[in-house]
């Protein structure tokens, strides 16, 4: 039984496109992130949800937009896409806001910018 | 000074043997420390949690030194399933944020 899911798992698009996947998690957890991880393989937190509402928002392009639903969905909707942007997304979620809380992560999206 | 430093490796080590590395942070109000584990082409899983007073889960033993801001981990008779990239986590004492660290890979050979 999936605890984060992620769709769609490989996205290979064009430049300027416009993209969104999607995010759920079954935890019943309050928190919910997204993360890019580039090539460099560092892992950099873009967005933070909690209970529907956005807590951090990284200096991210205004070309991407997050959307959360409910507080079980978060959803990230990448517009104009640009070469970039290539890099793996990880969506992720933790009971709450709290600091000492883990983190569960979802299996990642590849998404390729050509 | 990188908030989240770790020495990237690779760290090559025999089946058996005992490895250490440590992890930095520049942020003397953190509170909060944790080790992930990810696999190629995964995505990161908690490994443990990083106590004041250390902890121990079977092979794996975290430490942390909050005066000289660093923490560690260290893994004994290694397998060759503990291949993996390490990933060093802080909070950030100011928000909610969690700062990673970009990984140390260990590879484990026979």
């Amino acid at each position: 039984d999936t605890a984060v899911s992620q769709t769609p798992k490989y996205l290979v698009t064009q430049m300027g496109n416009d993209k969104s996947i999607k995010c759920e998690q079954n935890l019943g957890h309050d928190t919910m992130y997204w993360y890019k991880q580039d090539s460099k393989k560092f892992l950099k937190i873009m967005f933070s949800y909690n209970n529907k509402e956005l807590i951090i928002n990284e200096t991210v392009p205004n070309r991407f937009s997050p959307k959360s639903p409910d507080k079980a969905h978060l959803n990230l909707h990448i517009n104009s896409l640009e070469l970039g942007d290539s890099a793996v997304y990880f969506c992720a979620s933790s009971p709450n806001l709290g600091q000492g809380y883990e983190q569960y992560f979802g299996p990642g999206t590849r998404l390729t910018v050509t | 000074r990188k908030e989240v430093e770790q020495d990237p490796g690779p760290f090559n080590v025999p089946e058996g043997a005992t490895v250490a590395f440590n992890c930095t942070y520049s942020n003397s109000a953190s509170q909060s420390f944790f080790w992930y584990r990810q696999d190629c082409r995964k995505e990161p899983k908690l490994l443990m949690s990083v106590y004041s007073s250390g902890n121990e889960d079977g092979r794996f033993t975290a430490q942390l030194n909050r005066a000289s801001q660093y923490i560690s981990l260290l893994i004994r008779d290694s397998k060759l399933s503990d291949s993996a990239t390490y990933l060093c986590v802080v909070n950030t004492p100011s928000n909610y944020q969690l700062i990673w660290g970009a990984g140390t890979k260990l590879i484990i050979k026979p």
